[in-house]
């Protein structure tokens, strides 16, 4: 049973790139949350999807932006990246919005 | 509104000695508190979580942590500290729109 999948592992961007991360969530879940994880510091939550739709949203601009297929995977999208968008870009797949988050290992994206 | 503070960013012990890891919330609602661990260059896995019942609450890897509902306070204890307990601990407690929110984590020094 494959748990949470993320791509890619790691990736290098300069300033004002767009970048398209990727996340294949636990068999059997329908729900999928990113979190922004900066060096030194607890993840952040960014939105939550389900069924297709940005169900919640955290504390971020709207150059973040999602997608979540009908197969229950889902990307993270950031367009003109800036230098603090550096971190490590967390998945978590759930089973519904209130069910028990498992995480990826993450995508760890540099902006130079 | 929910917080999480961890107190001690660096904890160091010498294996087989006790690992005490410190976690104080507040919440305007009955809380639902987790303790995660991440390895290096690796995603987060869920050691245990307290949601109701029992105050006490065992995890994976001989961990455990006690609710203190008077003491606003979650910590993490652990008999007799192993090298592979080296990692970052996190503590985080569920908001009210069921995600999480996190502390900033303690990273756990084992001494040989």
């Amino acid at each position: 049973d494959a748990g949470v999948t993320q791509s890619p592992t790691h990736l290098i961007k300069t300033r004002g790139q767009q970048v398209t991360l990727r996340c294949s969530p636990k068999s059997g879940h329908d729900t999928v949350s990113w979190y922004q994880q900066a060096l030194g510091q607890g993840p952040q939550f960014i939105f939550q999807y389900y069924e297709e739709e940005e169900r919640q949203r955290g504390n971020f601009p709207d150059r973040f932006s999602g997608h979540q297929f009908p197969n229950y995977s889902s990307e993270l999208n950031v367009n003109a990246l800036l230098l603090g968008d550096s971190a490590l870009y967390l998945c978590a797949s759930s089973l519904g919005h209130t069910g028990e988050l498992f995480f990826g290992e993450g995508s760890r994206l540099t902006v130079l | 509104a929910q917080s999480v503070t961890q107190l001690g960013s660096h904890v160091s012990v010498s294996e087989g000695a006790l690992v005490l890891l410190r976690c104080n919330y507040s919440s305007s609602v009955p809380p639902y508190l987790f303790w995660y661990v991440q390895y290096p260059n690796q995603g987060l896995q869920l050691l245990l979580k307290y949601t109701t019942g029992a105050t006490l609450v065992k995890g994976i890897n001989g961990f455990e942590a006690e609710f203190k509902k008077s003491e606003t306070s979650f910590h993490l204890t652990k008999p007799s500290a192993h090298m592979s307990d080296a990692a970052e601990y996190f503590c985080a407690v569920r908001g009210s729109n069921y995600q999480l929110i996190w502390g900033a984590g303690t990273k756990l020094i084992i001494k040989p």
